[in-house]
């Protein structure tokens, strides 16, 4: 079994949906981040959380939010989706040094 | 904080081809690099890393080393497989935080039989 799961792994929407996207890990990692991918673009952080009762924003947080409800649990929701939102979602967990793992992505099309 | 400039891409060879893919940083003292690979429809994964100056990381073929004096972590290998297409990330720490990364825009290489 995957250590970095991301549900759901495709989704279309219109404009103004809320969206939430989730991610589980069973890797027993605290820090846990969500990032973008654009082409050319490479990844961009929007979130990270160090642990439960730590959230931070990273690089491109506007018009989106995240939840840690546990350990092993970090969702990001797009509260009203617009379509330049449209891009290859990544969670990815990391424990005591920086080498980061990551989840399949989750492709989002925003209408 | 820190950064990392990565050679654009695409980058297109014949199976067998020498491959180098360019990455230079901008750092804080001597922070510990990483390559990334995306094989397609899938997330990223750890390629190789290295901790320090001068060493070397290597996988699969693949090789990188650590060159403080040029700000340098060059992607090599000898000798591309068709099975080594995919996107290429360079990476280093973003700065004081622990555990974040920065990653470089990514550099797709597409090896043809």
């Amino acid at each position: 079994d995957a250590d970095v799961t991301q549900t759901p792994r495709n989704r279309i929407t219109k404009t103004g949906k809320r969206i939430m996207l989730e991610c589980s890990q069973t890797k027993g990692h605290d820090r846990m981040y969500w990032y973008r991918q654009d082409p050319g673009l490479g990844l961009r952080l929007i979130y990270y959380s160090f642990d439960v009762k730590d959230i931070n924003k990273g690089e491109i947080s506007d018009g989106y939010s995240v939840s840690r409800q546990a350990q092993a649990k970090f969702s990001l929701s797009l509260e009203s989706a617009i379509p330049n939102q449209t891009a290859l979602y990544f969670c990815a967990t990391s424990g005591e040094v920086n080498e980061q793992f990551f989840g399949p992505g989750t492709r989002l099309t925003v209408l | 904080g820190n950064s990392v400039t990565q050679m654009e891409g695409p980058v297109t060879l014949s199976e067998e081809a020498f491959l180098t893919i360019n990455c230079t940083y901008t750092a804080t003292g001597y922070p510990s690099l990483f390559w990334y690979v995306q094989y397609p429809g899938e997330g990223l994964q750890l390629l190789l890393k290295a901790t320090k100056a001068d060493d070397k990381g290597s996988n699969k073929g693949f090789e990188a080393t650590y060159r403080k004096e040029t700000t340098s972590f060059h992607l090599e290998k000898g000798s591309v497989q068709v099975s080594d297409s995919a996107v290429y990330f360079c990476a280093l720490p973003g700065g004081t935080s622990y555990g974040k990364l920065t990653f470089g825009q990514g550099t797709i290489l597409t090896v043809h039989p």
